[in-house]
Parts: structure tokens; C-alpha cells; sequence
């Protein structure tokens, strides 16, 4: 079936750094990703849809210099969160879309927690 | 936007019992999606279920479109069970996803 990688799967560094995402498709092409954020008892909200080749569409309220989304081949896009706060600890997740009438698919998750 | 609500929040069964979730969105949707979130955090597909019924094995999802809901069912729960229970739709069978507000299952001993 479709797997999407999300690497790394828990990252800890200390205020101001930048941190890269990356989520992969292994077995199929996806010109679109998306990618999600969940804070701590709550549910996922949408942060953008990423599509290859093009700029990141941003949801209301993400900042978009902060979160620097890079979709440039068809089986990898990557989220950097540049200079990172400690309000930024939170969990990340990017799915794909496997194209037609096809669920999304959803890599593991990085677990970000800044210092 | 889409607003998707889901009950109950949270759910305590005992390992064996067998329980009824519910998802209620607000527009018409052409996808919908039913995740489980284990304790590691990982979003495990269940079903794409944007209309219609389908079975796998103990957990079994009936989606009415047109009344705008979808019911999980899951029998012979097993502690395994356990986790966050989320379902999610869009408009499109291609659009982004926007998730509802969770069901918090436990299932004990």
C-alpha cells in the first residue's frame, strides 16, 4: 500500500534554531501534501498544502516566513520552522495524496520539542 | 469552513463491549476519512468512507451522506483498541482534510 516516511520522528533543540521536516512518498508520486500540526489533547489542524513545483498555500493564522514549506519533487516536500520557540513544540504531520478517489496517507508524525 | 463535531468525547468500555461513535460535519463532503491515533501518536487509516458502509474485521463505518454523518461501530473491543478515535472530511476527494474533535476511547480489563 501507499507509505509515506516522516523523518525524524522526534527532534529536541534549543530556542532559535531552525529545524527541517521532511515526509516522503516511497511507492507512488504525490504533487500534493499537506501538512498538519497537534497540539496536546487536541485535534489536527491544517497548516498548508503543499504542491510540487508551486508556492505553499498557507491556512489563516500560519505564519508563512516561520514555517518554510519546499515541495520540489514529486516525493518529498519539507517544512523548516526557522527559529523556533518553545510555543512551536508540538507534533507534525504530513500526509499525501495518492491522486483520484484515494484516501490521504499520513507519515508517523515528528514530535517537536524546543527548549 | 467545515465544521465537524464528534461524540462522545470520551468513552470507557470494558475489554469485550461494543461501541457507536459518531462524526457530524456541517457541509456536504466528498471525502471522509476514519483514523485511530495510538498512543505513539501514529494516524492509522481505517476507513475512506465517503458514502455508503464498509467492514474490516471488528470495526465496521456507515456514512449518510445526506444527513451528514458517519457512525464507527466497533465490536469485541480489546485494549488494543484504545486511542484517539478521528474522523475527517473535505469537499473534495482531492482537497485538504479538516478534522473533527476526537473521540478518547479506553478500553479496560
Amino acid at each position: 500500500g501507499a507509505v509515506v516516511s516522516q523523518h525524524p520522528s522526534w527532534v529536541i533543540c534549543k530556542s532559535g534554531t531552525s529545524v527541517k521536516i521532511e515526509c516522503r512518498s516511497l511507492d507512488f508520486q504525490a504533487t500534493t501534501m499537506f501538512w498538519y500540526r497537534q497540539f496536546p489533547k487536541q485535534s489536527l489542524m491544517l497548516m498548508a498544502t503543499s504542491n510540487e513545483g508551486s508556492k505553499a498555500t498557507y491556512e489563516q493564522g500560519v505564519e508563512k516566513d516561520k514555517f518554510l514549506i519546499n515541495h520540489a519533487s514529486l516525493t518529498l516536500s519539507t517544512l523548516t520552522v526557522t527559529s523556533a520557540h518553545p510555543e512551536d513544540s508540538s507534533f507534525y504531520i504530513c500526509s499525501a495524496l495518492l491522486g483520484g478517489n484515494q484516501p490521504q496517507h499520513f507519515g508517523d508524525g515528528t514530535r517537536l520539542s524546543i527548549l | 469552513g467545515i465544521q465537524v463535531e464528534q461524540s462522545p468525547p470520551d468513552l470507557i468500555l470494558q475489554e469485550g463491549a461494543n461501541s457507536t461513535l459518531r462524526c457530524n460535519f456541517s457541509d456536504s463532503v466528498n471525502n471522509l476519512q476514519w483514523f485511530h491515533q495510538n498512543p505513539w501518536g501514529q494516524l492509522i487509516n481505517l476507513f475512506y468512507i465517503p458514502s455508503g458502509t464498509k467492514q474490516n474485521g471488528r470495526l465496521s463505518a456507515t456514512t449518510v451522506a445526506t444527513e451528514r454523518y458517519s457512525l464507527l461501530y466497533i465490536s469485541s473491543s480489546q485494549t488494543t483498541d484504545s486511542g484517539v478515535y478521528f474522523c475527517a472530511v473535505g469537499p473534495g476527494t482531492a482537497s485538504k482534510l479538516t478534522f473533527g474533535t476526537g473521540t478518547r476511547l479506553q478500553v479496560t480489563l
